[in-house]
């Protein structure tokens, strides 16, 4: 499987845009970029995916680059209830084959 | 709140011990997958059901199996129970004909002693 490559942590001030960076320079062609978060004692909770036009929701923003090889996820907004531990994902695209590999993520502190 | 439930929400098991987790899906999905989360580390991918049948599984042994019933809940079984198999355990659950998006639940903290 495709890796994945986060910095551990990053720290933000609240109401102040985060970038969230994430490197997969072996991604392949079908393979879709995921982001999911997961806040303290709770599960994993999906955030966005996108293939390779950047994406947007109520949530947050994906920036794909042009080679695909890096994306970072965009807070426009950090609020204290972003902080959480924010995995980026490759997960190719095949029908009913829709596990997660996750890798260590990385940690979002957001200060007040 | 995804709407996915799992029980026990804690549970302390002895080595050698078996165990069975379940996972309720939320309404509509017929996929569930299990996941183990050790402390500090990103969830793994145990195994997925679909349909009832196992639709793929991830780097555990036999002693961790599962089954899908016909309303789409889950179980997760753990024979001979290790030290090592402390961890939280993660059911989620998805429309295999999308998969885009998984629902994942609190899990189940489980302690091997």
């Amino acid at each position: 499987d495709a890796k994945t490559t986060q910095p551990n942590s990053m720290e933000s001030n609240e109401e102040e845009p985060v970038h969230l960076p994430c490197n997969h320079s072996t991604i392949s062609g079908t393979d879709y970029i995921h982001w999911y978060r997961q806040l303290p004692s709770q599960g994993p909770e999906y955030v966005i995916h996108g293939l390779t036009s950047n994406v947007n929701n109520r949530m947050a923003s994906l920036a794909i680059a042009e080679d695909r090889k890096s994306s970072t996820l965009i807070l426009h907004r950090a609020t204290l209830r972003d902080a959480a531990v924010y995995y980026c994902i490759l997960r190719p695209h095949q029908t009913g084959a829709n596990n997660l590999f996750f890798g260590t993520g990385t940690r979002l502190t957001v200060i007040p | 709140e995804t709407g996915v439930t799992q029980s026990p929400t804690h549970l302390i098991k002895t080595r050698g011990q078996q165990v069975t987790l379940r996972c309720s899906s939320q309404s509509g999905h017929n996929t569930v997958s299990w996941y183990q989360q050790a402390l500090g580390q990103g969830p793994q991918f145990i195994f997925q059901y679909y349909r009832e049948e196992e639709n793929g599984r991830g780097n555990f042994p036999p002693r961790f199996s599962g089954l899908q019933f016909p309303n789409y809940s889950s179980e997760l079984n753990v024979n001979a129970l290790e030290l090592d198999d402390s961890a939280l355990y993660l059911c989620a659950s998805s429309r295999a004909s999308t998969g885009y998006e998984q629902y994942f639940g609190p899990g189940t903290r489980l302690t091997v002693t």
